[in-house]
């Protein structure tokens, strides 16, 4: 059974500090893809990013930067130079191989507050 | 600006009553994804389609829960009875896979929120 644990529940931090949410998976497969999404206090999900598991190279794409790290089994999320904008919840999740009709796995979510 | 669409977006209703939420997908996706959010249980996968057929609905409670979809531009999901417990936010997303499965971006409508009193 796959599992996707976000052991930080909230975290607060001031504008302009940097801040990583940290995403911890379990599975079996060794094919699989990793999701980052955000859920602004509108309610509506918005998706980040989908890495494979083939692929560990980081990402970086403007404030935002993931590390895969599949020796930790660890898809962690930092938000540089952070803004009162990004104050979301942000879940982690993950979906087993292609191939075959999987559940995609979320975690329990990080309420992330930038405070101005 | 293609987004998804639902309706309704707040439910009310009472213990017993049947309810129908819609969703809309963006015109060309051919997937189609429900999900639950509720305090307790997170966000949960209830069911997916491609090409208007059902691919996995395993996370649905087959009792009193359905899903369909009558065209490319409508999917459903009906509860009958409701219950307080299915009190939550239903999502509905669609995309394009890259591959099979739900391994592909996904597009998220605004969400239902429906309260069974």
């Amino acid at each position: 059974a796959q599992k996707v644990t976000q052991a930080q529940t909230e975290i607060s931090v001031v504008e302009k500090e940097d801040v990583t949410l940290d995403c911890v998976y379990e599975t079996r497969d060794t094919t699989y893809y990793l999701f980052w999404y955000k859920q602004p206090p509108s309610g509506e999900l918005v998706f980040l990013i989908r890495r494979n598991s083939f692929d560990e190279q980081n990402e970086i794409s403007g404030r935002y930067s993931w590390n895969f790290q599949k020796s930790t089994s660890s898809f962690n999320f930092t938000i540089t130079a952070s803004q009162v904008v990004d104050s979301a919840v942000y879940f982690c999740a993950l979906s087993e191989a292609p191939g075959s009709a999987r559940q995609l796995t979320f975690g329990s979510g990080t309420q992330l507050t930038v405070l101005p | 600006d293609a987004r998804v669409t639902q309706t309704p977006r707040h439910k009310v209703t009472e213990m017993g009553q049947e309810v129908t939420m819609r969703c809309q997908p963006i015109l060309g996706h051919n997937t189609v994804f429900w999900y639950r959010q509720t305090m307790m249980q997170g966000l949960e996968l209830l069911a997916y389609f491609r090409n208007r057929a059902p691919l996995d609905d395993s996370g649905m409670p087959k009792d009193r829960f359905s899903a369909e979809m009558p065209d490319a531009t409508l999917a459903t999901l009906k509860i009958q009875p409701s219950e307080p417990r299915d009190s939550a936010v239903y999502f509905c997303a669609s995309g394009l896979p890259l591959r099979e499965g739900p391994n592909h971006e996904q597009f998220f409508g605004p969400g239902t929120r429906l309260t069974v009193l």
